[in-house]
């Protein structure tokens, strides 16, 4: 079985602009949560889809906003980026969403702001 | 979530058994207790997870103190491979209303030599 993928692998963007990143889940897997990963915070909750709903939501500003598909496949969108945007974000799927499943991440996507 | 304490690093020699410990003092009778681990710049590993009793898969092993105040994962035979940040976190098993969200603290970062 597939894992979890995510694209694109490594985005460049300026400050200012907005991103996008896609995260596929595994197959079968209902829920899929994002974090954002810097040297300085650490591994970060950012939010969490289920049904395409947004069920949980991490301290970040409404910058940071996401939406789940119907396949459950979920994106992520960052405006006006900003230098300190600069991370990992990772996806991670689970197949219920119940705070009992085990999360699996996917490889993340690298985003530098210039 | 209870919060873990973890040693910041440590080293282990290659071929030998790597015994990493948690503190979770504070832990409450429905929280599990997960492993996961990250090698650089990579999408954090799920390991193993537990609540009371131990377990063991064909990566490690999870040691749960009776009082459930500890634990240790064990690797019975580290490789080069298994160098990475290893993150213990607790999570409150909720059965409804999701709450699909992780906290991770800062880990130890295992170093496994010749």
């Amino acid at each position: 079985k597939a894992g979890v993928t995510q694209t694109p692998r490594y985005l460049i963007k300026t400050r200012g602009q907005q991103v996008t990143l896609s995260c596929s889940p595994i197959s079968g897997h209902r829920s899929v949560s994002w974090y954002q990963q810097t040297p300085g915070q650490g591994l970060q909750f950012l939010f969490e889809y289920f049904s395409e709903t947004q069920r949980n939501k991490g301290n970040f500003p409404g910058r940071f906003s996401g939406r789940q598909f119907s396949n459950s496949r979920s994106e992520m969108n960052v405006s006006t980026l900003e230098l300190g945007d600069s991370a990992l974000y990772l996806c991670a799927s689970s197949l219920r969403g119940q705070s009992t499943d085990t999360q699996y991440f996917g490889p993340g996507t690298r985003l530098t702001v210039l | 979530d209870a919060k873990t304490t973890q040693p910041t690093s440590m080293d282990c020699a290659e071929g030998r058994a790597a015994n990493l410990p948690c503190n979770h003092s504070t832990i409450s009778g429905n929280e599990y207790v997960y492993w996961y681990r990250q090698i650089h710049s990579q999408g954090p590993q799920y390991i193993i997870h537990g609540l009371k009793n131990n377990e063991t898969n064909e990566m490690a092993s999870l040691i749960i103190t009776e009082d459930r105040k500890s634990s240790t994962l064990i690797l019975p035979h580290a490789t080069l491979r298994d160098t990475a940040v290893y993150y213990c976190i607790v999570r409150v098993a909720v059965i409804t209303g999701g709450g699909n969200k992780l906290t991770f603290g800062t880990g130890t970062q295992l170093k496994v030599e010749l």
